[in-house]
């Protein structure tokens, strides 16, 4: 089946815990994001990977990183996470051909 | 600034009526626009989608229609079901490095 997986799917920390959200895709895809969902504001994206070794920012890329040594997986990392990153995390997949993206189900972190 | 934009936060209607769910861009560079639906605990689903060089596409309940003078698309969804209840995601394309661009979401209530 093909599908984007993460983990965790809910997570708790607190305030400079560094963590890592992992992301795997099945679909050999090329290009991998990551979005943040807030009230309001719809999905922005995080970071972006157009393939292995290959990333750069999105609209909202401070106080993230990413990594792509393998084409499927894209992990996400919060190295001192604060308040402000309490969110509901998405990660997705694309060919690069067409638009239409394929969603991880979510991670939602609450830093305390 | 929000390039796309939802501006109703939520919408009731009643089952087997229809649902118009709007959504208006502000960047005429974008040539491709995505309906994507999203329930609870899930990651968003592509649901339809249309370019620039067509003014309606359908897919069989729903169809979404484009009017790009008043850069403005619509997604119709005849009748409207009980599993129609979700977020809806409205969502233009490219953006700068091939990204998506998203609107706020429209939550979507189908009264039995």
């Amino acid at each position: 089946e093909a599908q984007v997986t993460q983990n965790p799917r809910y997570l708790i920390t607190v305030t400079g815990k560094k963590l890592t959200v992992t992301c795997s895709q099945n679909m050999n895809h090329e290009y991998m994001s990551w979005y943040r969902q807030d009230p309001g504001l719809g999905l922005r994206q995080i970071y972006y990977s157009m393939n292995v070794e290959v990333t750069d920012k999105g609209d909202v890329p401070e106080g993230y990183k990413v990594s792509r040594k393998e084409k499927r997986n894209f992990p996400l990392i919060l190295e001192s996470p604060s308040p402000n990153q309490t969110s509901l995390y998405f990660c997705a997949s694309w060919t690069g051909y067409h638009y239409e993206q394929y969603f991880g189900p979510g991670t939602r972190l609450t830093v305390t | 600034d929000q390039q796309v934009k939802q501006n109703s936060p939520s919408l009731s209607v009643q089952e087997g009526r229809i649902s118009i769910l709007n959504c208006d861009y502000t960047n005429s560079m974008f040539d491709y626009f995505l309906w994507y639906k999203k329930y609870p605990a899930e990651g968003p689903t592509f649901l339809i989608s249309i370019s620039s060089i067509k003014d309606k596409n359908e897919d069989g309940r729903f169809t979404v229609f484009l009017n790009k003078s008043a850069k403005h698309l619509s997604l119709h969804i005849v009748p409207s079901q009980p599993g129609d209840s979700a977020v809806y995601f409205c969502a233009a394309g490219p953006g700068s490095n091939y990204q998506l661009i998203w609107g706020a979401g429209t939550k979507l209530i189908i009264k039995p």
